[in-house]
């Protein structure tokens, strides 16, 4: 199975600061990264797909971006509602892998 | 406009057999595929095996042993069946529709949780 491993764990950041969170697979898995946003009690959202693509409806401060093991999911300015957790997931292969996730709140 | 919808038990006892619906509407089972994904309370997620669009499934080797999914097309419904139940089994069950082979999971229900106790 490909292992997806993600940091920081947690993070905190001002409003309006630029948040970086990393993804590494344990293989190459050719911009086969999606990101995804989970807020307390409801199910994950989609923000990313390929990578870099950004899924309709969301905001344009969130970016991917990445190539073969590395990928990263960058916020431009944080917001309040950006708080939540973010999930990497590589879909190259399956079983389908997730990172551990990410937690982000508001400093 | 696409949904999906888990139902089932909200306790199970050990060793028993987990029994989960995800009701779809907004899009057919014949085209789409849905996975089945869980998520320990505050923990990571777990893919746990898929629906193909064209009938097959395929499993999480880590699972497979205890797991079978299948559907019923005329009531847009996917089921999962699960079986000797433990208390690391208690987590919130999703099912999740993804885009075509090879794309992420775009929609999700809502999630159910199982708890399992005696």
């Amino acid at each position: 199975d490909i292992q997806m491993t993600q940091s920081p764990a947690s993070l905190s950041a001002s409003l309006g600061e630029t948040v970086t969170i990393q993804c590494q697979a344990s293989e190459d898995i050719y911009s086969g990264l999606a990101w995804y946003q989970q807020k307390p009690g409801k199910s994950p959202q989609l923000l990313i797909y390929g990578a870099s693509s950004l899924q309709d409806g969301v905001p344009s401060r969130f970016s991917g971006s990445g190539s073969g093991t590395q990928y990263s999911l960058k916020i431009s300015s944080m917001q309040t509602e950006d708080e939540g957790v973010y999930f990497c997931q590589q879909g190259l292969k399956y079983p389908l892998t997730f990172g551990s996730g990410t937690k982000l709140e508001i400093k | 406009q696409v949904q999906l919808m888990e139902s089932g038990p909200g306790l199970v006892q050990p060793s028993e057999t987990l029994s989960l619906t995800c009701t779809v509407s907004g899009f057919s089972l014949t085209s789409y595929n849905v996975h089945w994904v869980r998520q320990p309370p505050g923990k990571g997620l777990e893919w746990m095996g898929v629906m193909w669009s064209g009938g097959s499934t395929d499993y999480n080797s880590a699972l497979k042993s205890r797991l079978s999914i299948s559907r019923d097309t005329s009531k847009n419904q996917v089921f999962l069946k699960m079986n000797s139940l433990q208390s690391e089994d208690t987590t919130t069950y999703y099912c999740a529709r993804d885009g075509g082979y090879g794309s992420p999971l775009v929609d999700w229900g809502q999630g159910v949780m199982v708890t399992v106790s005696s």
